[in-house]
């Protein structure tokens, strides 16, 4: 079955600690993409790559880091500069960025900082 | 900027009641429309989009006009079941600008059928 995975599916850490949330597809997408989701608010974008070994800074891509090594996987590290890490956090792919292209969504990784 | 606002919820319906959730935007270029539904716990499905004005997307009973000329793309329902109590998002992809094709959601519209 062609999908989008996401691990883990909840992740605690410590303050002052870095955590990496993975997130692989085998729908041979081109263009990936890192959403954060917080209670009662939209998503909104951290980062995205359009081709492999290329990503660009999202909305809100302050105190995260992502590599895009392969095309199939897009991970991103949560660092501890993020001052307010605690959300829902989606990974999406497309073909392509244009317009009419359909963004899938994995089923979420949910961190929570202690 | 792109915005995309959606109709405060939550909406709390009875089964087989008629659904309208309200979605307007604006957007600097020419945007397709989406609505995302969002069941507990888990990631978001696409659930209908319009590409282009006057489109009509449909999927499992529930629809959605892509009207230019009110900004609008509500979606609608003519008979609600407890399976569709979830999140509801409406969000627009716009290729113009800096952009660069991401989605831009709306707040999200929380739908609670009972039976």
């Amino acid at each position: 079955d062609g999908g989008i995975t996401q691990s883990p599916k909840y992740l605690f850490r410590k303050e002052g600690q870095n955590v990496t949330l993975s997130c692989e597809q085998n729908l041979n997408h081109d263009a990936m993409y890192w959403y954060r989701q917080d209670p009662g608010q939209g998503l909104r974008l951290i980062y995205y790559s359009q081709i492999v070994n290329d990503f660009q800074k999202g909305d809100i891509a302050e105190g995260y880091s992502v590599s895009r090594e392969k095309k199939e996987s897009f991970p991103l590290t949560v660092t501890s500069a993020q001052k307010n890490p605690t959300a829902f956090y989606l990974c999406a792919s497309s073909i392509l960025t244009g317009t009419t292209d359909t963004q899938y969504f994995g089923p979420g990784t949910r961190l929570t900082v202690l | 900027g792109d915005s995309v606002t959606q109709m405060e919820g939550p909406v709390t319906l009875s089964e087989e009641a008629f659904l309208t959730i309200n979605c307007t935007y604006t957007a600097t270029g020419y945007p397709s429309l989406f609505w995302y539904v969002q069941y507990p716990g888990e990631g978001l499905q696409l659930l209908l989009k319009a590409t282009k004005a006057d489109d009509k997307g449909s999927n499992k009973g529930f629809e959605a006009t892509y009207r230019k000329e009110t900004t609008s793309f509500h979606l609608e329902k003519g008979s609600v079941q407890v399976s569709d109590s979830a999140v509801y998002f409406c969000a627009l992809r716009d290729a113009g600008g800096t952009s660069y094709g991401k989605l831009t959601f709306g707040q999200g519209t929380i739908l609670t059928v009972h039976p």
